[in-house]
């Protein structure tokens, strides 16, 4: 079972408000990730880190900056939110055994910004 | 431009039939590959994967078949049961590479 984490599961929120999705897991992994996915589209990857004070912009353009002071917290934060970034955020985090392995996600969080 | 595909966005199955899930890519620097199953408002969870040096992996009732030539991989599921009714997400990440690319995912209803 992975133990990984997100809080909240569910967020509405005002336009304009400042807001932090966090992200933890208990497994030691350097990797950390978060991806952005909406209903019949795949998983856009918006940030990753390779470890403590790692961290680089994925693919997809997004307007939020993640941290990574330890190496089991990924915090995403949206300085103003907007009505396009609702969406589903879901944190990923893998290991590296010396062999690929696979990604293990949290149950993610369901941002609406109205 | 998406580097993995999965061009059937639904697939609908009788109860104890077999289910076969089919994913496309186009990276030939991909080495490693990953089915996911996802409910609505849940994080996906990992169900199987295959390196490049294999041609089919089998966990249980799941089976994956990789054909590298024709850069495409399949996720057969036999029998099927209600409880499998999700959509399923193929993924892939090469060796060098930094992340786990997707598909646009399969929705697999099983009817009773």
């Amino acid at each position: 079972e992975a133990d990984i984490y997100q809080t909240p599961r569910y967020l509405v929120i005002g336009t304009g408000k400042k807001i932090t999705l966090e992200c933890s897991q208990t497994m030691g992994h350097d990797k950390m990730y978060w991806y952005q996915q909406d209903p019949g589209m795949e998983l856009h990857l918006i940030h990753y880190s390779y470890g403590v004070n790692s961290t680089e912009k994925g693919d997809l353009s997004s307007e939020s900056t993640v941290s990574r002071i330890r190496t089991e917290h990924f915090p995403l934060t949206l300085e103003s939110a907007r009505p396009s970034h609702t969406s589903q955020y879901l944190c990923a985090s893998s290991g590296w055994t010396g062999m690929n392995t696979e990604a293990f996600f949290g149950q993610g969080t369901r941002l609406t910004v109205v | 431009d998406q580097q993995v595909k999965q061009n059937s966005p639904s697939l609908s199955v009788q109860e104890g039939r077999i289910s076969i899930l089919n994913c496309d890519y186009t990276n030939s620097m991909f080495d490693y590959f990953l089915w996911y199953k996802k409910y609505p408002a849940e994080g996906p969870t990992f169900l199987i994967s295959i390196s490049s040096i294999k041609d089919k992996n089998e966990d249980g009732r799941f089976t994956v078949f990789l054909n590298k030539s024709a850069k495409h991989l399949s996720l057969h599921i036999v029998p099927s049961q209600p409880g499998d009714s999700a959509v399923y997400f193929c993924a892939a990440s090469a060796d060098t590479g930094n992340q786990f690319y997707f598909g646009t995912g399969t929705s697999l209803t099983v009817i009773p």
